[in-house]
């Protein structure tokens, strides 16, 4: 079992949407909750950083952990054709170098 | 310049050949990665230098090496490689402390074939 599961997509939606996109993950150790967004041809872009459960706002995302589940998410209100790119989710333990990551999900909005 | 710095953007090399990746960060950080992304694959952590010390190898083949001469630099040395070595190497810094790690920032990585 892979430690992060990541659905790969693509999602398409049209522009204006609300997306969700999701990560499941197997070890109740791990603290620290990150979501990335990659370009093609670029480095992951960090986008939410969130510690423990709850959910976090940044303008028009919002991410969200539910520990209970094992369950993150990352919702996107009023998606733009600018959101086309592929989002990662990424988790890791206390004081832990390794960063863990989901195989990234491919989203498209359609303008 | 600002963020985190990769030369080349793209490596074309035979099975034979030496070459290595740099990577420079600005940002101040203490700690620096090299992970491997192939297709549709998790990216793969390689190496973690924290205050210019190896503190995480990752089972990775001894055909890459690595070198941290400072907190702003990182090399990749490649010698005899794979095709199945071909894939995108991302570098990358965080500010490590005894309780935690900030994020990571990556850079744009650098393509490398091998034929």
């Amino acid at each position: 079992q892979k430690e992060v599961e990541q659905d790969p997509g693509p999602l398409s939606v049209p522009e204006g949407a609300i997306v969700s996109l999701n990560c499941t993950y197997s070890n109740s150790a791990f603290q620290y909750f990150m979501w990335y967004r990659q370009y093609s041809r670029k480095g992951p872009e960090l986008l939410m950083y969130t510690y423990s459960s709850g959910n976090k706002e940044d303008g028009r995302f919002t991410a969200q952990v539910d520990k209970s589940s094992k369950y993150i998410s990352l919702f996107i209100r009023d998606s733009q054709p600018s959101d086309s790119a592929t989002y990662l989710c990424a988790t890791k333990r206390d004081s832990s170098y390794k960063l863990i990551f989901g195989s990234g999900t491919r989203l498209l909005v359609r303008p | 310049e600002t963020g985190v710095t990769q030369t080349p953007r793209h490596l074309v090399m035979g099975m034979t050949n030496k070459k290595s990746l740099k990577c420079e960060q600005h940002l101040g950080h203490n700690a620096m990665y090299w992970y491997k992304q192939s297709a549709k694959k998790p990216l793969e952590l390689m190496f973690v230098y924290s205050l210019e010390e190896r503190v995480e190898n990752n089972s990775v083949p001894s055909r890459f090496s690595p070198e941290c001469p400072n907190s702003s630099h990182l090399f990749l040395h490649l010698h005899t490689l794979q095709p199945e070595d071909s894939a995108l190497y991302l570098c990358a810094s965080s500010q490590a402390s005894d309780r935690e790690n900030s994020p990571l920032h990556f850079g744009n990585g650098t393509r490398l074939t091998v034929t």
